[in-house]
């Protein structure tokens, strides 16, 4: 059974630096083919997209966060860590990490997230 | 990025109805696309994936078709536990992007 559970600071003040670790189960990120994305909601509003890594340390990051954003691995803890950098109120959001399951058909991989964990609300406030 | 636009942004249906909640992408995205159903206060879960695939375990009265820019989620008889959010979302490229999700409401 694969199970991911996110955990941080659910209070940081603007400016500071955002630090949140996935702590999974049920698979290894160093298993070809594995993937961890972290995706956040800001209270009421859309999902947003913000980074993954792959196996391989293979990294990729949402275009407008690319700059604040770091995502890294710890493949003998089954750990994934995001941080954030200059965190503003806008910030203000549940962060979701996902394993990036994938599907190989018609010459092409198909990607999405499942499970998700439960998310960790963080919230940006003096 | 690619741009995901999702319509209606909320709709009133009855229990029984037929629902369909369209995505249109900015660019073609071909068969990636994935659709999600979140219930308050709980993650996202994956409905449909490759723009038609089921997710095992998924009901059979929501399907997906569509390709290229335009896609459509339908529920072909909506249960009282399908009253939630919907969201689109492209794996064609990276970034990774989401539609701004479909409310389904209780008539």
């Amino acid at each position: 059974q694969v199970t991911l559970k996110e955990s941080g600071p659910a209070l940081v003040k603007p400016t500071q630096t955002l630090t949140l670790t996935c702590t999974f189960s049920g698979f290894s990120l160093s298993t070809s083919d594995m993937r961890v994305s972290w995706i956040r909601q800001p209270p009421g509003k859309a999902l947003e997209w913000l980074a993954r890594i792959d196996w391989d340390g293979d990294k990729f990051y949402s275009t407008s966060l690319k700059t604040r954003l770091t995502i890294s691995r710890d493949t003998s803890k089954n750990q994934v860590v995001l941080t954030m950098t200059n965190m503003d109120p806008v910030d203000t959001a549940t962060y979701y990490c996902a394993r990036t399951t994938y599907y190989y058909g018609s010459e092409s991989y198909y990607y999405w997230f499942d499970p998700w964990g439960q998310g960790t609300l963080v919230t940006v406030s003096s | 990025d690619i741009q995901m636009a999702q319509s209606p942004s909320s709709l009133s249906a009855s229990v029984g109805d037929r629902v369909t909640i369209t995505c249109r992408a900015s660019q073609s995205i071909s068969n990636y696309l994935n659709w999600y159903q979140q219930k308050p206060g709980k993650a996202p879960k994956v409905l449909i994936y490759a723009a038609s695939s089921l997710q095992s375990g998924v009901p059979s009265r929501f399907s997906g078709s569509g390709s290229g820019t335009d896609f459509t989620l339908t529920i072909s008889s909506l249960q009282p536990e399908d009253f939630a959010t919907y969201y689109c979302q492209q794996n064609y490229r990276t970034p990774w992007t989401f539609g701004q999700g479909t409310k389904v409401e209780i008539k």
